[in-house]
């Protein structure tokens, strides 16, 4: 089945430095990849998507690019803001079988520090 | 731009009780779809519905049961609420032949079974 494995937290960086966190995925069809952020109390809220191979999703300054020959969809940021702690999770979306359920992975929670 | 509307937000059950989430959209979304996520981990999905009648089980639906009788709302039902039961569950909806495969969440609701 689908599956999303995402790289492991928590994660603590100083304000301005560039993050990564990484996202590979398996999956049987043609996949949507996303990343969904979650504030603190809040629910989650679609970051990015990219849709085919090759797609740079990209939103707040954040960026990703679905990489089919890699399965990868890795989040970046170039300088990171406190105001952008918060859990990530990756996700895809299969529609191979004509609908649209999403495979999370299990969250990388990010704090930045001043 | 209510979107998806969860209640209540936090609630406190004793072990055997049932209690109703009660979950309802205004973007006329076929698609809606019932999330659990425990401590860090990523969501999982326990049931789906892809129009009024038609509901199905997703990854984890013991204990659990749906109704879809209109296309706004989607209520999640806990019948004999157990200790693992607590958890933060997510409604969420989206319309695949209009706005691709973006799964739009609610703001969640906190259940602790004790």
């Amino acid at each position: 089945g689908d599956s999303v494995t995402q790289m492991e937290g928590p994660v603590t960086l100083s304000e301005e430095a560039f993050l990564t966190i990484n996202c590979t995925y398996t999956a049987t069809g043609y996949p949507s990849l996303f990343w969904y952020v979650q504030y603190p109390g809040e629910g989650l809220q679609l970051l990015l998507k990219a849709t085919k191979a090759d797609d740079k999703g990209s939103n707040k300054g954040f960026e990703a690019t679905y990489r089919k020959e890699t399965t990868s969809f890795h989040l970046e940021k170039g300088s990171v803001q406190v105001s952008d702690s918060a859990v990530y999770f990756c996700a895809l979306s299969d529609r191979s079988f004509g609908n649209e359920k999403l495979t999370f992975g299990t969250g990388t929670r990010l704090t930045i520090i001043p | 731009n209510a979107g998806v509307t969860q209640t209540p937000k936090f609630r406190i059950l004793k072990i055997g009780q049932s209690m109703t989430l009660q979950c309802t959209q205004d973007m006329n979304h076929n698609y809606m779809y019932w999330y659990r996520q425990d401590p860090g981990m990523g969501l999982k999905l326990i049931y789906y519905s892809v129009g009024a009648g038609i509901t199905d089980k997703g990854e984890v639906p013991n204990g659990y049961n749906v109704s879809r009788s209109t296309t706004e709302d989607f209520p999640l039902r806990l019948e004999l609420a157990a200790p693992s039961q607590t958890s933060v569950y997510f409604c969420a909806s989206s319309n695949p032949g209009t706005e691709g495969n973006t799964i739009y969440f609610g703001e969640g609701s906190w259940l602790t079974v004790v």
